[in-house]
């Protein structure tokens, strides 16, 4: 079945260490996502890419990275540089744009740093 | 830039008791709306979306929602609420400043069924 994976759905790293979430689709869709989502604050966009080796920020990139060099495979860093790194990761993908077709989330990766 | 307001972080109400969820958004075009669902520790799924053609759009599960532009919204409804209804709902819409190549995402609802 095709779908978005994410890996791990639970990440621990020691403050000061950078950390890459993994997400990966098979769904052949060209755009992919990455929100963070924190209580009471919904989901905000980090990045986005309509097209492989391109990609925007979104409204919360301080601190983030990220690549896309294949088409099914879009990995977030979460730097030092967060501020405040521990939250819930969603990575999402849609055939072009999330007006025509529906955004296809992975379940998540909750990352804990201390 | 636009933005979605949900009112009410947390909606409870008894199984088979109508469901209404508020969302309320500020756009200076006429924008596209969403509503997505999230069960607990998974990612969301679309319920329904508003694309300028009927007011009164259907979901998934029963659910609907109408486009009211005099009132800048688009409340999510459901008749009979069912015990498996509970999850968070989010109401999104699109941006037109990058040709609806993007969502932003409502604060969430989270919705509790009782017996």
């Amino acid at each position: 079945d095709g779908g978005i994976t994410q890996s791990p759905k639970y990440l621990f790293r020691k403050e000061g260490q950078n950390v890459t979430l993994s997400c990966e689709q098979n769904l052949n869709h060209d755009a992919m996502y990455w929100y963070r989502q924190d209580p009471g604050q919904g989901l905000r966009l980090i990045y986005y890419s309509q097209i492989v080796n391109d990609f925007q920020k979104g409204d919360i990139a301080e601190g983030y990275s990220v690549s896309r060099e294949k088409k099914e495979s879009f990995p977030l860093t979460v730097t030092s540089a967060q501020k405040n790194p521990t939250a819930f990761y969603l990575c999402a993908s849609s055939i072009f744009s999330p007006i025509t077709s529906p955004l296809h989330f992975g379940n998540g990766t909750r990352l804990t740093v201390t | 830039a636009q933005s979605v307001t949900q009112l009410g972080s947390h909606v409870s109400v008894s199984e088979g008791a109508l469901v209404l969820l508020r969302c309320n958004y500020s756009s200076s075009v006429p924008p596209y709306l969403f509503w997505y669902v999230q069960y607990p520790n998974q990612g969301l799924q679309l319920l329904l979306k508003y694309t300028s053609a009927a007011t009164l759009v259907k979901g998934i599960n029963g659910f609907e929602a109408e486009f009211k532009k005099s009132e800048t919204s688009f409340h999510l409804t459901k008749p009979s609420a069912h015990m498996s209804d509970a999850a968070e709902y989010f109401c999104a819409v699109s941006d037109p400043e990058t040709s609806g190549s993007r969502l932003t995402f409502g604060e969430g609802t989270q919705l509790t069924v009782n017996p």
